[in-house]
């Protein structure tokens, strides 16, 4: 059974940097999956982020291209998301998933809310 | 970027109801098209990939079909763990984007 699970600083302070990690199990991070990062601010709807390819390539949203960056652990079996210069437009729950056949979004993990405020 | 438009926003239902969630892209996306239900604090969970196919262990009264732009979500008979929010969301092209989800209310 594939679960995902979410951690990191659930505080962090405007202009700062947002780290989560999703640790992955029951499944290789090496395997031929994409892994993604959706986030969903408080009341609203989901907003994809980005993906990462177990060979290390990756796709980001447009919005957020300039401030994103995801990256794999192997040695872990996880995969991180690193958010730039955040405000707190930023503050949302963050999800971390599973991409299966290049299209779907399953499993998901719990999600983790992120608030930036000072 | 392709822009996915969910109708309604929200829909009042009643246990045992018939009721179709509507998804529209702004271009065609073939059947790349997938619906996720939402319950308040949890994750999002796959009902349907590829425009109809259902989830291994989603019940049968979930439905979905369309092609192209216009899609549809149908739950046959609702349950009263049904009520909840419904997202859809296109893998056709990147960035991969959701609908503003239908919010589905017990009347």
């Amino acid at each position: 059974q594939v679960q995902l699970q979410e951690s990191g600083p659930g505080l962090v302070k405007p202009s700062g940097t947002l780290s989560l990690t999703c640790a992955v199990s029951g499944v290789s991070i090496s395997s031929s999956y994409w892994w993604t990062w959706v986030r969903q601010p408080p009341g609203k709807g989901l907003e994809w982020i980005g993906e990462i390819l177990h060979t290390g390539s990756t796709n980001y949203n447009t919005s957020l291209q300039s401030r994103v960056h995801i990256s794999l652990d192997k040695s872990k079996n996880q995969f991180s998301l690193k958010l730039t210069s955040v405000t707190a437009t930023d503050t949302a729950v963050y999800f971390c998933a599973r991409i299966e056949s290049e299209e779907w979004f399953h499993p998901w993990g719990q999600g983790t809310l992120v608030t930036v405020s000072s | 970027d392709v822009q996915m438009t969910q109708s309604p926003s929200a829909l009042s239902a009643s246990v045992g109801d018939r009721v179709t969630l509507t998804c529209r892209a702004s271009q065609s996306i073939s059947t790349y098209l997938n619906w996720y239900q939402q319950k308040p604090g949890k994750a999002p969970e796959l009902l349907i990939y590829t425009a109809s196919s259902l989830q291994y262990g989603v019940p049968s009264r979930f439905s979905g079909g369309g092609s192209g732009t216009d899609f549809t979500l149908t739950i046959s008979r609702l349950q009263p763990e049904d009520f909840a929010t419904y997202y859809c969301q296109q893998s056709y092209s990147a960035p991969r984007t959701f609908g503003q989800g239908t919010r589905l209310e017990m009347k």
